[in-house]
């Protein structure tokens, strides 16, 4: 069975410049999130997705990062512009809720490291 | 504010010997505790768990204690194979809530 699949792993871009991650679940996962982890840190939660709708985005910067998960199985997060701060790795996870309790075991991506110049 | 701590940057076990991790978080309100290791340049892998309702859980060489009045969680891994050589973050989370994870363990296990 196929993992987590996430796409770019690596990235490097100027300030000011856009740039977006994909993630394609585990199949059958309805619950889908997206994590930053910064260098020496352990991974933090940006937006949870339950299906197509996002339960939980109070850490997600909204003024730059957007994410979106249409028809409830890929998503996609955005930065613009993207800061000097912004670079991290960035991880995708899924699971399957049958509670929706969040203590369902989830299933990480490789993550996309992004530097910005 | 950081609900889990891992307060041991690294840790160097002989091969074959066993490997302690620890793990201390605040939150009472934590009912769900994860391991998860990860290699470089990898995502985390899922390792073991443990509910509140438990206080031991094991899994072939890997074994999670619970202690709640201590708040408290350790990872043993007997006997330690120079594979398992990673880094071991802890998780916790709050029924409906996101998981916390501390900054992480580098294990080091050495023939």
């Amino acid at each position: 069975e196929a993992g987590v699949v996430q796409s770019p792993r690596y990235k490097i871009i100027e300030k000011k410049q856009p740039v977006a991650f994909w993630c394609n679940p585990i199949s059958g996962h309805n619950t889908l999130y997206w994590y930053r982890q910064n260098l020496g840190q352990g991974p933090e939660l940006l937006i949870r997705y339950e299906n197509e709708e996002a339960v939980d985005d109070s850490q997600l910067p909204k003024d730059r990062f957007s994410a979106e998960r249409l028809k409830g199985v890929d998503s996609t997060l955005k930065i613009q512009p993207a800061e000097l701060g912004d670079s991290a790795v960035y991880l995708c996870a899924s699971s399957f809720s049958v509670l929706a309790s969040g203590t369902d075991t989830q299933y990480f991506g490789p993550g996309t490291r992004l530097t910005v110049l | 504010d950081q609900q889990v701590k891992q307060n041991s940057p690294s840790l160097s076990v002989q091969e074959g010997r066993i490997s302690i991790l620890n793990c201390d978080y605040t939150n009472s309100m934590f009912d769900y505790f994860l391991w998860y290791k990860k290699y470089p340049a990898e995502g985390p892998t899922f390792l073991i768990s443990i509910s509140s309702i438990k206080d031991k859980n094991e899994d072939g060489r890997f074994t999670v204690f619970l202690n709640k009045s201590a708040k408290h969680l350790s990872l043993h891994i007997v006997p330690s194979q120079p594979g398992d050589s990673a880094v071991y973050f802890c998780a916790a989370a709050n029924s409906g809530y996101a998981l916390n994870f501390g900054k992480g363990t580098s294990l080091l296990v050495t023939p």
